[in-house]
């Protein structure tokens, strides 16, 4: 099966300056890659997704990049700003309605 | 209607009870989920319906039992569950079930923190 491994497990960046997670899997048929963000006590939500097809994607503040050779994809967040502070969750999926493998997650502290 | 409903939001349970939770979604998606979430640790899928058949089950232990019984509603019955069992459990949907669809984003809800004592 699919194995999503995180990095790093926890990240304390100052305010304004640039966050990057990185995951990586292992099943070359995985071709959907989603970023949730947790908060404490809520539910996580979906903040950029990427396919197997695109190499980048951006939105505002935040953008993923996918290298399907090397079976890495990152998550950058730029200007990060003290709400950004949650746990972070990379995920790999092979489809609709099948398992998505999530990474351990990543801590992410923004220092106002 | 963009939300996951999940119910009860607590639940606290002895050994010996038999509960349900349940989980609603009226977005016309034709996959959902259980997960169970431990504190600081990934959401580890259990069950997965597609078309409101049982299309995965993560080899979980049968005091979990799940049912779908329409296309907007998912139920798990809880019976004779450990205090290891305690967690998060979370409902999610996806607009398309196996096979039928590019992979799309799923949709959580709040979910149910269970505890059993």
């Amino acid at each position: 099966g699919e194995n999503v491994e995180q990095h790093p497990s926890t990240l304390s960046v100052q305010e304004g300056d640039s966050a990057v997670i990185k995951c990586t899997y292992s099943d070359s048929a995985s071709n959907y890659f989603p970023w949730y963000k947790q908060e404490l006590g809520k539910r996580p939500q979906l903040i950029i997704d990427i396919r197997s097809n695109v190499g980048e994607k951006k939105d505002q503040r935040i953008a993923v990049t996918l290298n399907k050779t090397a079976k890495h994809f990152s998550l950058h967040i730029t200007e990060t700003q003290p709400e950004d502070s949650a746990v972070y969750f990379c995920a790999a999926s092979k489809g609709a309605g099948n398992q998505f493998y999530f990474g351990t997650g990543t801590s992410l502290t923004v220092i106002p | 209607d963009t939300e996951v409903t999940q119910t009860p939001k607590h639940l606290v349970m002895g050994m010996t009870n038999k509960k349900s939770l349940k989980c609603e979604q009226h977005m016309g998606h034709r996959a959902m989920y259980w997960y169970k979430q431990k504190a600081k640790k990934p959401p580890e899928l259990m069950f997965v319906y597609s078309y409101e058949k049982l299309s995965i089950n993560e080899s979980v232990p049968s005091r979990f039992s799940p049912e779908c019984p329409n296309s907007s509603l998912l139920n798990l019955h809880l019976h004779a569950l450990q205090p290891e069992d305690s967690a998060l459990y979370l409902c999610a949907s996806s607009l398309h079930a196996a096979g039928r669809g590019n992979t799309g984003e799923l949709f959580f809800g709040e979910g149910s923190r269970l505890t059993v004592l």
